[in-house]
């Protein structure tokens, strides 16, 4: 009974190929995020959506677009992958509008870029 | 610039001991700090918060000190179990509506 469902799980892409990830959740809940994980690093902040409505953070790259046809699924879009942007890709959601609330993240996507 | 530290990346304890992992921060403004724990394969979940108007909070084996003039949080763990082998994350927002900034996080190895 997966809550929030990433796929794929594993990503193989060649530089500058478009590249889409998906994520679906059966947790009807109002917030939606795009999270990118380098080795060893923090999960850094890529977009969330509430409800509709997009906020993208200051610093991520133009490359880097998304949508969230419905509360159900959401997708991040790599225009043109570089090798930098090979990492791990964590899709979470949020119940309410506090970031207090437990955030419910999915496995995750592998981008690989040859 | 990294607002969330955790300066070691790795740390292995005994079964039946005391697991302590930390967390240092840089912005003062931190007002709730969170751990989230991973285990291979799979997303984080949350496993405790606590906010600056506390310095202790305890959810069974489970206890988060913060100590806010130092800018450091700590995650015990007694006793430690085989289970609790994971990696563990410290994130820190400033307010409630604030978004989460996550730590490197810390991989705990809890030895049979």
């Amino acid at each position: 009974d997966a809550m929030v469902i990433q796929n794929p799980r594993y990503q193989v892409t060649q530089f500058g190929k478009p590249v889409t990830l998906s994520c679906s959740q059966t947790l009807n809940h109002n917030v939606m995020y795009w999270y990118q994980q380098k080795s060893s690093q923090a999960p850094k902040l890529l977009f969330h959506y509430y409800d509709k409505d997009f906020n993208n953070e200051a610093d991520t790259p133009d490359n880097f677009q998304s949508r969230r046809p419905n509360t159900s699924f959401c997708f991040l879009d790599i225009r043109s992958p570089g090798l930098g942007d090979a990492a791990m890709y964590l899709c979470a959601t949020l119940r309410g509008t506090s970031a207090l609330d437990t955030q419910y993240f999915g496995p995750g996507t592998r981008l690989t870029v040859l | 610039d990294q607002q969330v530290k955790q300066n070691s990346p790795s740390l292995s304890v005994q079964e039946g001991r005391i697991s302590i992992l930390n967390c240092d921060y840089t912005n003062s403004m931190f007002d709730y700090f969170l751990w989230y724990k991973k285990y291979p394969a799979e997303g984080p979940t949350f496993l405790i918060s606590i906010s600056s108007i506390k310095d202790k909070n305890e959810d069974g084996r489970f206890t988060v000190f913060l100590n806010k003039s130092a800018k450091h949080l700590s995650l015990h763990i007694v006793p430690s179990q085989p289970g609790d082998s994971a990696v563990y994350f410290c994130a820190a927002l400033k307010t409630s509506y604030d978004k989460v900034i996550f730590g490197p996080g810390t991989s705990l190895s809890v030895i049979p």
